[in-house]
């Protein structure tokens, strides 16, 4: 079993749905949560970054981790093309640390 | 600022061939790191450098090595390159070791094909 799943997708909504994104993990020594955003063909962008357990609202985006069932979701509202990409989680045990481990990444279609 | 920039873009080899992968940052970053990236497989570390002069073994270092030239430029080295590296190589740069709060930025890729 891989320490970080995450369904590859490819998921196809129409422009303006709410998107859910997923990762579950087996490791509860995670405490730091990253979701990136991958444009075909250039590297990753790191879009949210969350501490712990909670929330975390950015613009159109929100972060949402629940420790207890080792999950973690992004929530992408009114999505748009723009969106279109390669959605990658990653989570780190500690601040300081070089390993992160990363999900296979979810490829979101957003269609006009 | 340019941020990560990576050379070359692409790149195909034969099996036992050697290259080096250029990476370099002008964001004055001390940890720089090199991934590769297949499908299904995620992003792994090969070899990651925490600071100028300082470099450690990933997750994959086999078949590898890097060098910290400077504090902006950290290259790998395929030394004799087999099929098993064919892959998109990305270097990464953050102001420290990354984690939390610590982002890394990530250059464009390198797509090597060993044949």
């Amino acid at each position: 079993q891989k320490e970080v799943e995450q369904d590859p997708g490819p998921l196809s909504v129409p422009e303006g749905a709410i998107v859910s994104l997923n990762c579950t993990y087996s490791n509860s020594a995670f405490q730091y949560f990253m979701w990136y955003r991958q444009y075909s063909r250039k590297g990753p962008e790191l879009l949210m970054y969350t501490y712990s357990s909670g929330n975390k609202e950015d613009g159109r985006f929100t972060a949402q981790v629940d420790k207890s069932s080792k999950y973690i979701s992004l929530f992408i509202r009114d999505s748009q093309p723009s969106d279109s990409a390669t959605y990658l989680c990653a989570m780190s045990e500690m601040s300081g640390t070089y390993k992160y481990i990363f999900g296979t990444g979810t490829r979101l279609k957003v269609l006009a | 600022n340019a941020g990560v920039t990576q050379t070359p873009k692409f790149q195909v080899l034969k099996t036992g061939q050697s290259m080096t992968l250029q990476c370099a940052q002008d964001m004055n970053h001390n940890s720089m790191y090199w991934y590769r990236q297949d499908p299904g497989m995620g992003l792994r570390l090969i070899y990651y450098s925490a600071s100028e002069g300082t470099t450690d073994k990933g997750e994959v270092p086999n078949g590898y090595n890097v060098s910290r030239l400077n504090k902006r430029e950290f290259s790998l080295r395929l030394e004799s390159a087999a099929p098993s590296q064919t892959s998109v190589y990305f270097c990464a740069s953050s102001a420290a070791l990354a984690g939390g709060q610590n982002t890394q930025y990530f250059g464009p890729g390198t797509r090597l094909t060993v044949l």
